[in-house]
């Protein structure tokens, strides 16, 4: 029943590796968001798809890369994982174009060691 | 508001007392604003918002005041609960992309029974 689900709640891994992170959601919304809330739990926009279209690329570094399969879907695939990436990482999704409330999973926490 | 240094603002109150927790927002073309309630290891829930052509929204418990002349927004919560403490983070839209959310850095409220 859950809205926005992401997996795994929990990632530790070592500097140097590839991780991904995977979003569904299944509230029929077109547009979905990857956030990075940092230890001070500043929460900040890293991208957004609609319809499986990118829509918002934050200069976020081409370590991270984002793919929608479907709009019901966006993953975070983050190559050579570095201590800074260390965070948790929220997907969300919002319904589309308009002042849509945005929906938040439960977050990815992060730890590269 | 802004928090300073490393620490996000705090607000601590007793159960039953009125809360009013505030924020600066930056750009002038917002219009549209929301704020989200993180509990500790959730993802922001959506608590209520407002469009700018409005300056006073009302939900259950909770008001939402919208000042443009000086960009502030405030949250007033009724009643407080300990259920009510997280940290309470208000976003603007930025104007032109309804998409993108630009997050404030968050206030911790601490409901003391």
């Amino acid at each position: 029943d859950t809205a926005v689900s992401q997996t795994p709640k929990y990632l530790v891994t070592q500097m140097g590796n590839d991780k991904s992170i995977k979003c569904e959601q299944n509230l029929g919304h077109d547009t979905m968001y990857w956030y990075k809330q940092d230890s001070k739990k500043f929460l900040k926009i890293m991208f957004s798809y609609n319809n499986k279209e990118l829509i918002i690329n934050e200069t976020v570094p081409n370590r991270f890369s984002p793919k929608s399969p479907d709009k019901a879907h966006l993953n975070l695939h983050i190559n050579s994982l570095e201590l800074g990436d260390s965070a948790v990482y929220f997907c969300a999704s919002s319904p589309g174009q308009g002042a849509n409330i945005q929906y938040f999973g439960a977050g990815t926490r992060l730890s590269v060691l | 508001g802004e928090s300073v240094g490393l620490h996000l603002p705090t607000l601590s109150v007793q159960e039953g007392d009125n809360s009013i927790i505030n924020c600066a927002y930056s750009n002038s073309a917002s219009d549209y604003f929301i704020w989200y309630k993180q509990e500790s290891g959730k993802g922001p829930q959506f608590i209520i918002d407002i469009r700018s052509n409005m300056d006073k929204r009302q939900g259950q418990r909770v008001t939402v005041l919208l000042n443009k002349t000086v960009k502030h927004l405030s949250l007033q919560i009724a009643a407080t609960q300990p259920g009510d403490s997280a940290v309470y983070f208000c976003a603007e839209n930025n104007g032109g992309s309804n998409y993108k959310l630009t997050f404030g850095k968050g206030t911790l409220l601490t409901v003391n029974p």
